[in-house]
């Protein structure tokens, strides 16, 4: 079985300072990864994904992701956060089924930026 | 190009009552997916179309609830008799299976539409 785990409900960061998001899955096989943003009053965004080709994964925004299967880990990152970074964070795992990828998502992290 | 819209955008409901909720995906994409996010929680899935077919429902809480698609177009998600568990933002989403491997495509959510059970 596909699992996801956020290690962080919430992060609070400094503006210009760097963001972590962690996130750990759990899957029996090499899995499809995602990170999706949801900023309030809007649908959900996707910022990066991998599929098994380059373990760093660059996304939209300046975020980046890397997938390391030693530590069965995909954590979002960004150098130097902005004020528009405020928004929740979902990682997402594909869960194949017969027929299809069913996405799993984790609980969600929410970002808070501070000028 | 046009997203995946989602009507309506708001719906406040009496307990009892059915309603629908209608999601036109991203023109040309063969699956379809139904959402519930609950407040404060992560997207719980609940029906997978692939064109107007549904080889998943494992997610629909119960028999109040239902969903048909019309070919690879409309769908539109039915709750009968509503309580208000179900009060959520209920999301769709839309993806183009062609070319990808299983499990690899990118999913465009709608908006979604908030309901709200009294």
């Amino acid at each position: 079985a596909q699992s996801v785990t956020q290690l962080d409900s919430h992060v609070s960061v400094s503006e210009g300072t760097p963001v972590l998001l962690r996130c750990n899955y759990s899957s029996s096989y090499s899995p499809s990864l995602f990170w999706y943003v949801q900023h309030p009053n809007k649908g959900l965004q996707l910022l990066l994904k991998y599929t098994s080709a380059a373990t760093l994964v660059k996304g939209i925004n300046g975020f980046e992701a890397e997938f390391k299967k030693s530590e069965t880990s995909f954590h979002l990152t960004k150098p130097s956060a902005h004020m528009s970074d405020a928004a929740e964070y979902f990682c997402v795992v594909s869960a194949l089924t017969d027929s299809w990828g069913k996405l799993q998502f984790g609980a969600g992290t929410q970002v808070v930026v501070t000028p | 190009g046009a997203g995946v819209s989602q009507s309506p955008s708001n719906k406040v409901t009496e307990k009892g009552k059915d309603v629908e909720l209608r999601c036109d995906p991203i023109s040309g994409h063969t699956a379809l997916y139904w959402y519930r996010q609950r407040l404060g929680q992560g997207l719980e899935f609940l029906i997978y179309f692939q064109g107007n077919s549904a080889p998943d429902k494992s997610g629909l809480p119960s028999d109040r609830f239902s969903a048909e698609r019309t070919g690879e177009s409309v769908s539109t998600l039915t709750i009968q008799r509503t309580q208000q568990e179900d009060s959520a933002v209920y999301l769709c989403a839309s993806s183009s299976l062609a070319g990808v491997p299983l499990g690899t495509d990118t999913q465009y959510f709608g908006p979604g539409t908030r309901l709200t059970v009294l």
